[in-house]
């Protein structure tokens, strides 16, 4: 079946860095997704990404939808504490209604005060 | 959006014994979806729950030992059945629903909070 490779697997950086962190499929997506997971808590879609080339950004967020559709990156700007958690990538093969998500293995991201 | 909510949010059972988790949703929704998340890893479908149908399994996954019901469109369960200590996971259920992001087409999937299950 179809899977995501997502690196880096985790990142110790220190607060008020740049955060970059990627997804890379074998086979095409329609929709990529960026999810955050909270300790405790189920995933929050942080951005959705519906189509090629599209740059999406969501406060210090800003994610992108690789060109081949194979691939999507998600970046944090100016990190701070609460920044911290595993951030998934999430790839889905159908539009309207939708199919089920094929996730990538998460990336755990700590941030130093 | 969607608001859900899990119950038990956690449970420690007996190796052999069958534990229900429950998922309610605020809204009436088509779409609802099982989980789970083993330990450090991440999150594999289990099945779509069907309101007045079978449930639909991916890969893997059986229903003898993942019953799954849907009696409405707010409400669905998750048995594990016959537990033995590889079950320990998060269970996690999860809808689609309007968001406020996505293009007038398209739903995003909304999760609940999780059942975390560990079995002795």
């Amino acid at each position: 079946g179809q899977q995501l490779n997502q690196s880096p697997q985790s990142m110790f950086i220190q607060e008020g860095e740049d955060v970059s962190m990627n997804c890379t499929s074998s086979s095409i997506f329609n929709t990529w997704l960026w999810y955050k997971q909270d300790p405790g808590e189920g995933p929050v879609l942080l951005i959705a990404l519906y189509k090629a080339g599209e740059l999406t950004s969501n406060g210090r967020l800003t994610a992108q939808f690789g060109i081949t559709r194979k691939d999507s990156f998600l970046n944090i700007s100016a990190s701070i504490p609460s920044d911290v958690g595993i951030y998934f990538c999430a790839g889905q093969n159908y539009g309207g209604s939708q199919g089920n998500l094929i996730f990538g293995k998460g990336t755990k991201l700590s941030v130093k005060p | 959006s969607a608001v859900i909510s899990q119950k038990p949010s956690r449970d420690i059972c007996q190796r052999g014994t069958s534990l229900t988790i429950q998922c309610q949703v605020d809204s009436q929704v088509t779409m609802m979806f099982w989980y789970r998340q083993q330990p450090g890893q991440s999150l594999t479908l289990i099945a779509t729950a069907n309101q007045g149908s079978e449930a639909t399994y991916e890969s893997g996954f059986v229903i003898d030992k993942f019953p799954i019901s849907r009696p409405n469109l707010t409400f669905s369960t998750l048995t594990v059945s016959n537990m033995s200590p590889e079950d320990s996971s998060i269970y996690l259920c999860s809808v689609e629903a309007r968001g406020e992001r996505a293009p007038h087409s398209y739903n995003e999937q909304f999760f609940g909070p999780g059942t975390r299950l560990t079995v002795l």
